[in-house]
């Protein structure tokens, strides 16, 4: 079956720092691959996706690059800000699935100032 | 585009009533909408999916009788806690798809609060 493995957290960092959120996945056929944000008290958000092999997902800041090879969808960002603070969710979609979402663990992120 | 809102947003209710909670697409006819369970630190547990007009699909260990998930319309799902208890207290999700509108993507709810006293 579809599984998502995120690394988990908390992971905290100063601001400005260099994020990396690492996901890997397993799945059958030819997924589309999503990271979501929750922020406290809210539900989740688009935050990018890639829906096949070497993509690249963008979004505010954030990337992610689509990694047949190594079966991957690490989260990056540069330069972090307090107001990222949140929680990470990696997931992924079956094409043709009935968009059934697989979800990682979520990783939450604190950044202090 | 593609906005879902849930109502309500927080709920406290006594052991032993029923709650209902609304999921709405407002731009767009889900064909499929997706109700999540979330406990707190924890990620999001698929509870059932349903399509317009039929039956929903429950999740292995999802009791049917105890979470009612109607999908009358394009528009609109309802999810009802009966006889709730205090174990049901947790942060419930929707969400909803169109393949008119995206063939892989799920727009999601902003979550309602339910706490059972």
């Amino acid at each position: 079956g579809n599984s998502v493995t995120q690394m988990e957290g908390p992971v905290t960092l100063s601001e400005e720092a260099f994020l990396t959120i690492n996901c890997t996945y397993t799945a059958t056929g030819y997924p589309s691959l999503f990271w979501y944000v929750q922020y406290p008290g809210e539900g989740l958000q688009l935050l990018l996706k890639a829906t096949k092999a070497d993509d690249k997902g963008s979004n505010k800041g954030f990337e992610a690059t689509y990694r047949k090879e190594t079966t991957s969808f690490h989260l990056e960002k540069g330069s972090v800000q307090v107001s990222d603070s949140a929680v990470y969710f990696c997931a992924l979609t079956r094409n043709n699935a009935g968009n059934m979402l697989t979800f990682g663990g979520g990783t939450r992120l604190m950044v202090k100032p | 585009g593609a906005v879902v809102s849930q109502h309500p947003s927080w709920v406290i209710c006594k052991s032993g009533t029923s709650v209902k909670i609304e999921c709405r697409s407002l731009d767009f006819q889900a064909t499929t909408m997706f109700w999540y369970r979330q406990f707190p630190k924890q990620s999001l547990m698929l509870m059932a999916t349903s399509n317009e007009g039929s039956k929903a699909t429950y999740e292995q260990g999802v009791e049917k009788d105890k979470f009612l998930i109607n999908h009358a319309s394009l528009t609109l799902s309802t999810l009802t806690v009966t006889s709730a208890h205090p174990e049901d207290s947790s942060f419930y999700i929707c969400s909803a798809s169109s393949k008119r509108v995206s063939p892989y993507e799920q727009y999601f709810g902003p979550g309602t609060r339910l706490t059972v006293t």
